[in-house]
């Protein structure tokens, strides 16, 4: 396994941009999920694909979010007119996904600052 | 409600020392799962373990070992002989078994490593 990938590393944009990121789980691995850090704090759940499904959505994830796994493989996350308290780390991870909780694993994460 | 906390918000030690680092947990869930994730300077969140809540035996890996205490709601990870290369965040987790499968952190406890 090559590990999560995800791309950018690092965005900067200006308040009112739409930006996109996209990430690329293990191959083979069913679910994907995002995830949002900001600085000092611990990873919070943004939402997570069973293949192509969508099947939760976290209240963090206001409209402006959207994300899609067209394919059921890599997966995209998209955020739309960006303000300022966006900035953060946003992590995408990976599991095989039985019926059991499965360990995720981690892409390196893109850096977005919003100015 | 699903809650993890990290009392303990920096440590420093000097190399080789031991260091303990503390995780408490909350949650109305029967069984569930247990983690630690090591987040070093570079991002990427580095599972280190996963611990299944009817499974109390403590576990060692070379230098890291985990106290997993369910009286207490406590799952404690100590690392021997520390080495610079240990400097990072390390995070604390918890998920639910057979629920939506989101990972709740804590908000970590950032480690440095003298030398």
């Amino acid at each position: 396994d090559t590990g999560v990938s995800q791309d950018p590393r690092h965005k900067i944009t200006k308040r009112g941009q739409n930006v996109t990121f996209r990430c690329d789980p293990i191959s083979e691995h069913n679910r994907l999920y995002w995830y949002r850090q900001t600085l000092g704090q611990g990873p919070e759940f943004l939402t997570y694909f069973q293949n192509e499904a969508q099947l939760e959505k976290s209240r963090l994830l206001s409209d402006r979010f959207s994300a899609e796994r067209p394919k059921g493989s890599f997966s995209t996350l998209e955020i739309q007119r960006t303000e300022q308290g966006d900035s953060a780390m946003y992590l995408c991870a990976s599991s095989r996904g039985t019926s059991l909780q499965e360990t995720q694993y981690f892409g390196p994460g893109t850096r977005l600052l919003v100015l | 409600a699903q809650k993890v906390t990290q009392a303990q918000t920096e440590i420093s030690v000097v190399e080789k020392e031991d260091v303990t680092l503390d995780c408490v947990y909350e949650t109305r869930d029967t069984t569930y799962y247990l983690f630690w994730y090591k987040q070093p300077p570079s991002g990427e969140l580095v599972f280190l373990i996963r611990r299944n809540s009817f499974d109390e035996q403590n576990e060692i890996s070379g230098r890291y070992s985990w106290n997993f205490q369910k009286s207490t709601s406590s799952f404690n990870f100590t690392i021997t002989a520390s080495q610079v290369v240990d400097s990072a965040v390390y995070f604390c987790a918890l998920s639910g078994l057979n629920r939506d499968d989101k990972i709740i952190f804590g908000k970590g406890t950032r480690l440095h490593i003298l030398p």
